[in-house]
């Protein structure tokens, strides 16, 4: 069973930046026709895509955020991480990893979001 | 960016039926997923591309798309189906998006 989980400070002072890791177990992170993403939900609040990565390393990232944002892949030990600078308050929020399955058709991309980790609360604040 | 707009709440009693709607101008042009959150919980897939129903999802859930709206439809609601609800899309360069949410509340 493949299972995610999210490890990384809980508190980041603003203006700094806020650094997580993904580690996979119980599966392949160099699967074909899967995407390793963040997605994040401030307290209370809705769920917003982060961004994605292949392992080869391709990006996919949230226009919003793109400026502050690194998603990397270590293949070697089955892990992805996530780099976002400059946070504020406003970047307080649970952040979970996943992964995404994908697929081309006729019909255009279809991907969804099947394993989650249980996600970790980072808050920012000083 | 594009929106998929959700009702912020819906009510329904045991054994009814709840319907969450999901609108977005994209949406006829790409296939929409739905995840039940329940609290302190990570969110699971209840429907994919649409219309496709997990294994291990109750056959009570069942997904349907017209035009710019999808719905996800929980026939004879039980008192386990009361969580937040998200609908999602992609499009062809990968960015995804989420909708706003729907608190399902069990009377």
């Amino acid at each position: 069973q493949l299972q995610l989980q999210e490890s990384g400070p809980g508190l980041v002072k603003p203006s700094e930046t806020l650094s997580l890791t993904c580690t996979v177990s119980g599966g392949s992170i160099s699967s074909n026709n899967y995407y390793w993403g963040w997605i994040r939900q401030p307290p209370g609040k809705g769920l917003e895509w982060i961004g994605n990565i292949y392992y080869t390393g391709g990006t996919y990232y949230n226009p919003s955020l793109k400026s502050r944002l690194t998603i990397s892949v270590h293949t070697s030990k089955i892990q992805f991480s996530l780099r976002l600078s400059s946070v504020t308050a406003a970047d307080t929020a649970v952040y979970f990893c996943a992964r995404s399955y994908f697929e081309y058709s006729n019909s255009g991309l279809s991907t969804w979001f099947d394993y989650w980790g249980q996600g970790t609360l980072v808050t920012v604040s000083s | 960016s594009y929106e998929l707009t959700q009702p912020p709440s819906v009510s329904v009693s045991p054994g009814q039926t709840a319907r969450i709607t999901c609108s977005g101008d994209a949406l006829p042009k790409q296939y929409a997923y739905w995840y039940q959150q329940k609290p302190g919980q990570a969110p699971v897939v209840v429907i994919y591309k649409d219309t496709g129903r997990p294994s291990g999802i109750p056959e009570r859930f069942s997904g349907s798309s017209s035009g710019t709206t999808v719905t996800l439809t929980i026939s004879g609601v039980q008192a386990e189906d009361e969580a937040d609800y998200y609908c999602q899309s992609a499009d062809s360069s990968g960015t995804y998006v989420f909708g706003t949410g729907t608190k399902v509340t069990v009377l």
